[in-house]
């Protein structure tokens, strides 16, 4: 399956700062790569689809102006977390579909703590 | 709408027995069917999946998941389960159509395997 990186695996920022989490597929192209946040106990919203070259697709509910995500290359996708707050505080995971079946490689992972 | 239901919220298992994890889905029409991995603080790693054919698929360490479609299931099994399963397990749906379908993944189910 595809390697995926997550950078930073953690990150602790104060309240009103902007957050940048970087996702890398390190042996695969990745055209579309998908970001999800997970709160403790509980199952992954999926938060938006990152698209190669093009504007992500955001799930309802989710501000596209909060949470901006830039898919600048085959291999790299970013999620940023802006003016963040406290409630913002939660594990945010990407994956890259890969083959026909689209199954799911995830990253490590990305713990932000807004205090 | 595509649903993923896990009824257990957590599953315990004495180490070396046979171990159960329950899944049920709801599609429209054929559905490619998946079980991950997720240890603390970590992303989900892929364990097998359900595409056609055999409906006993085998995956990595040594688990097995059945598909029945007469009862929308795909429970995950282990002949003889080791401490270091305990992990929360989640299990996915998407429909089995072309191009890109969402994922939809249960809520997850917490196993602890026992001493």
């Amino acid at each position: 399956g595809a390697v995926v990186s997550q950078h930073p695996s953690w990150v602790i920022c104060k309240s009103g700062t902007s957050v940048k989490i970087e996702c890398r597929s390190l042996d695969f192209q990745a055209t579309t790569m998908f970001w999800y946040r997970q709160f403790p106990k509980q199952s992954l919203m999926l938060m938006a689809t990152s698209n190669e070259g093009s504007k992500a697709t955001y799930e309802q509910g989710v501000e596209k102006d909060k949470f901006l995500i830039n898919h600048a290359s085959l291999t790299l996708s970013t999620l940023t977390v802006t003016s963040a707050h406290p409630e913002d505080s939660s594990f945010y995971i990407c994956s890259v579909a890969s083959g026909v079946t689209d199954t799911q490689y995830f990253g490590p992972g990305t713990r932000l703590t807004v205090l | 709408a595509q649903s993923v239901a896990q009824p257990e919220d957590q599953v315990n298992v004495a180490e070396g027995n046979p171990l159960t994890v329950k899944c049920t889905y709801s599609v429209s029409g054929n559905p490619y069917l998946f079980w991950y991995v997720q240890y603390p603080n970590r992303g989900l790693q892929f364990l097998l999946k359900y595409i056609t054919g055999d409906n006993l698929v085998k995956g990595s360490y040594g688990f097995e998941a059945e598909f029945n479609k007469s009862q929308t299931s795909f429970h995950l099994k282990k002949p003889s389960a080791l401490v270091s399963d305990s992990a929360l397990y989640f299990c996915a749906v998407r429909a089995n159509s072309g191009g890109y379908q969402k994922v939809t993944f249960g809520i997850g189910t917490k196993l602890q395997v026992i001493p």
